[in-house]
């Protein structure tokens, strides 16, 4: 069974520094890996994902993620954060074509003035 | 923003009654998820339909029944509620093929006491 494991329940920073949030994946198979972001009070909505092609991929609002497969991860980072970035990320994988999507424990970002 | 509504939002009841939440999709995508969220376990699959009347389960279903109608519809029961079933109770949607990439409902957050 697929697994994800996200390191830090939570990472506070300070606004403009960069962020890491990690994310490793235990999978055999081909894989499509996601990011996913929750503001307060709201749904998940996507933030990135990875299916094929290039290992890096980027968000609109400057996050990027990069696939490893050597090393089963797929981290997203933030050369410099904004108060507003201050949400809970969660990594995701499924096996490509499956319809079934696990999530992981999810990692607090919080971004301090 | 994906056409997704869920009812109720909130919704405090006591052990042993039956509880229904629903999800209605604007969207005609296929596939339809509950998910539950809770603190320190990210989400969790319930079940999911990928089409009318087929249906299948995911991690935790026990306790849990779903039914889908309609293309549209996708309903969650809980036949006797417990105070474990106390969550926020997330409806999904996705397009065929599924590719793990899942546009989410506000939530609905269910108190048994």
């Amino acid at each position: 069974a697929q697994s994800v494991t996200q390191l830090d329940s939570q990472v506070p920073v300070f606004e403009e520094a960069p962020v890491e949030l990690r994310c490793n994946y235990s999978s055999s198979v081909s894989v499509y890996l996601f990011w996913y972001v929750q503001y307060p009070n709201q749904g998940l909505q996507l933030l990135l994902k990875y299916l094929s092609g290039s290992t890096l991929v980027e968000s609109i609002n400057g996050f990027e993620a990069e696939f490893n497969k050597s090393q089963t991860s797929f981290h997203l980072r933030k050369p410099s954060v904004h108060i507003s970035d201050t949400a809970e990320y969660f990594c995701a994988v499924s096996q490509g074509g499956s319809e079934k999507l696990v999530f992981g424990k999810g990692t607090k970002l919080t971004v301090n003035p | 923003d994906a056409g997704i509504t869920q009812s109720p939002r909130h919704k405090v009841t006591e052990t042993g009654t039956p509880v229904t939440l629903r999800c209605h999709q604007t969207e005609n995508h296929r596939y339809m998820y509950w998910y539950r969220q809770d603190p320190g376990h990210g989400l969790r699959l319930i079940h999911y339909s990928y089409g009318v009347k087929d249906t299948d389960k995911g991690e935790v279903s026990d306790g849990y029944s779903v039914s889908r109608s309609k293309t549209e519809d996708f309903l969650l029961t809980l036949e006797s509620a417990t105070s474990s079933q106390t969550s926020v109770y997330f409806c999904a949607i996705s397009e065929s093929p599924p590719t793990g990439e899942l546009f989410f409902g506000e939530g609905s957050r269910l108190t048994v006491l």
